[in-house]
């Protein structure tokens, strides 16, 4: 069985700072893990993905995530956040059996 | 552009009704998939299908069923609403490992 832990919740952060979204999953087999965000009344649209190679990912708008096989980590970072990042971000995970396990998502609050 | 289109943005269904979710994407993907979203639980896997008229079950199916008739189409069905199946519900399609969303269907049960 697969499962994905968001720690926080919430996230509140100010304009320009940087931020950290926290996700760990546990799974039996090798994992795929992707992070989604979810705007205000839409669908969930893709951020970033790790299938293999490089554990560093860079996403769309300049978002990156590492991946962490030792601390089965993959936690989101942005370096400078806007007002306009203000989502909710969830971290899922794919045992390559064609179901994603999402996690309960992260809430980033950014005020000015 | 990938695009998966649920039929309603919002509904407003009464108490006992059938109520039909209708999803299409035009990806000729395998992978369909009916999620239920609610404050605090994340995403929650209601049914999934991997192939016309077959069908799985997920982490929640009582009160839902499915049906896949064609390879574009996956529809959810509440048989007989009650009001703890008010939510948001969002359809999702896939070819192999990343799944694409679509916009959501806001449902409430009075």
């Amino acid at each position: 069985a697969q499962s994905v832990t968001q720690l926080d919740s919430q996230v509140p952060v100010f304009e320009e700072a940087p931020v950290e979204l926290r996700c760990n999953y546990s799974s039996s087999v090798s994992v795929y893990l992707f992070w989604y965000v979810q705007y205000p009344n839409q669908g969930l649209q893709l951020l970033l993905k790790y299938l293999s190679g490089s554990t560093l990912v860079k996403g769309i708008n300049g978002f990156e995530a590492e991946f962490n096989k030792s601390q089965t980590s993959f936690h989101l970072r942005k370096p400078s956040v806007h007002i306009s990042d203000t989502a909710e971000y969830f971290c899922a995970v794919n045992s390559g059996y064609s179901t994603l396990t999402f996690g309960k998502g992260t809430m980033l609050l950014v005020s000015p | 552009d990938v695009k998966v289109t649920q039929s309603s943005r919002y509904l407003v269904k009464r108490t006992g009704e059938k109520v039909f979710l209708e999803c299409v994407q035009d990806m000729d993907h395998e992978n369909m998939f009916w999620y239920r979203q609610d404050p605090g639980l994340g995403l929650r896997l209601i049914y999934f299908s991997y192939d016309v008229k077959m069908k799985e079950k997920g982490d929640i199916p009582e009160g839902y069923s499915v049906s896949r008739e064609k390879k574009e189409r996956f529809s959810l069905i509440l048989e007989s609403a009650s009001t703890n199946q008010t939510s948001m519900y969002l359809c999702a399609s896939s070819g192999a490992l990343e799944a694409f969303f679509g916009q959501g269907t806001r449902l409430t049960v009075v």
